[in-house]
């Protein structure tokens, strides 16, 4: 069953402009987790934010949660060429062994 | 930093064969995790094993088994492989405490023909 599910499917934007990316889950959460894909590759984790955390940062991300909405939103700001990937979210809703996983958001930044 | 390593990337193999997918992780990582990826489905729970000879089933197990004798080693096998069973599987450990990141090995890309 999928948790988690990022809007919009895929960005293109341009270098330099801030890439906004979002996720809706449909049960409560422990917390929620960003991680980005490099083309054929594996998942990195990027953030986790707590329930009881409404924002977050590292370094040129900024992550919000609301849990009322059932919502998160990625923000990567100044984007560069190398954050071309795709980016999903997943969450762990009361079995925390269990981390699910959304469709993901494709985004592509043009140089 | 932590290492999950897939033994192999790329793998083709024929309707009905048995197949084995091997994943180790070098951080002592009680949790383990594996994952198919699909086009336009995202990332799918296989099964999971939270310790040593500890298994639960994740989402989509059928056509499944999984093996963890030892802590950093965590098998997946394909009893008997179907075309539909041709996807990335994605291998993971985390620590054993709920909020941790997952570790993402790079993957293998099955081919069933």
């Amino acid at each position: 069953s999928q948790q988690g599910e990022e809007d919009p499917q895929a960005l293109s934007i341009q270098e330099g402009e801030n890439a906004t990316m979002n996720c809706s889950y449909k049960t409560s959460i422990n917390n929620l987790q960003w991680y980005r894909q490099n083309s054929g590759r594996g998942l990195v984790h990027l953030i986790l934010i707590r329930s009881n955390e409404r924002e977050k940062h590292s370094g040129r991300l900024r992550v919000t949660l609301d849990t009322s909405k059932k919502s998160s939103s990625l923000l990567i700001t100044a984007s560069r060429a190398a954050d071309t990937a795709s980016y999903f979210c997943a969450t762990a809703p009361g079995s925390n062994y269990k981390l699910t996983f959304g469709k993901g958001t494709l985004l592509t930044v043009n140089p | 930093d932590v290492k999950v390593t897939q033994s192999s990337r790329y793998l083709v193999k024929r309707t009905g064969e048995k197949v084995f997918l091997e994943c180790v992780q070098d951080m002592d990582h009680e949790n383990m995790f594996w994952y198919r990826q699909d086009p336009g489905l995202g990332l799918r729970l296989i099964y999971f094993s939270y310790d040593v000879k500890m298994k639960e089933k994740g989402d989509i197990p059928e056509g499944y088994s999984v093996s963890r004798e030892k802590k950093e080693r965590f098998s997946l096998i394909l009893e008997s492989a179907s075309t539909n069973q041709t996807s990335m599987y994605l291998c993971a450990s985390r620590p054993g405490k709920s909020i941790s990141p997952l570790h993402f090995g790079n993957g293998t890309r099955l081919t069933v023909t």
